[in-house]
């Protein structure tokens, strides 16, 4: 079956505009995650959703970050007048249960800031 | 700040050879662990996990190993290959709710054949 897809695989932005990144997660999954890779770093911890709920947002670095789920199955986190320093790889995953067990990853968007 | 992490940035080893990449955490309450495998210009791919009420789990070629004691984690590969060429995280839960994962900084498997 299919795994976790995300949109666009990379992106280039001006300082100051505004991105959205998809995620399609594996059809089903409960939960959903959002998380930052720096190049040379292992992923850090952005969001949470469990459904449509989101259910922790502590790793968002700044209110310029926002991330939805509205129908409990897409999301979409939305980076608002972005900076040089938000530069990363952002990585969504997925998991068909709560609490702690395997997340399945997808392939990140590539995010670069000029 | 982040509990896991791992000793050696960088491993080189020859094909065929076993391969040893090792984890230590400080969180003693951490009861799961996991090891993602994650190449070049893609997502982190899972391994093998291990939850705390156990010391030793196998996978195919792969073996994880947990010490409690001194809090240590390890993942072995038998035999490695050029296709297991890659950065290795280890991880573990962020919280007790247990919604996300932290990882360590990563070690890089090189393979030469």
């Amino acid at each position: 079956g299919a795994g976790v897809s995300q949109s666009p695989r990379y992106k280039v932005a001006k300082r100051g505009q505004d991105v959205a990144l998809r995620c399609d997660p594996i059809s089903g999954h409960v939960s959903l995650f959002w998380y930052q890779q720096a190049l040379g770093q292992g992923p850090e911890f952005l969001t949470y959703f469990q459904n449509e709920a989101q259910l922790d947002k502590s790793g968002l670095p700044s209110d310029r970050f926002f991330a939805e789920r509205p129908e409990g199955s897409v999301s979409t986190l939305k980076i608002q007048r972005t900076q040089q320093e938000d530069s990363a790889v952002y990585l969504c995953a997925s998991s068909s249960r709560t609490g702690a067990n395997e997340q399945f990853f997808g392939p990140g968007t590539r995010l670069t800031v000029l | 700040g982040e509990s896991v992490g791992l000793h050696l940035p960088t491993l080189s080893v020859q094909e065929g050879d076993n391969s040893i990449i090792n984890c230590a955490y400080s969180n003693s309450a951490s009861d799961y662990f996991i090891w993602y495998k994650q190449e070049s210009g893609k997502g982190p791919q899972f391994i093998i996990d291990i939850r705390s009420n156990m010391d030793k789990r196998q996978g195919q070629r792969v073996t994880v190993l947990l010490n409690k004691t001194v809090k240590h984690l390890s993942l072995q590969i038998a035999a490695t290959q050029p296709g297991d060429s890659a950065v290795y995280f280890c991880a573990e839960p962020r919280n007790q709710a247990g919604t996300a994962l932290i990882f360590g900084k990563g070690t890089t498997l090189s393979v030469s054949s």
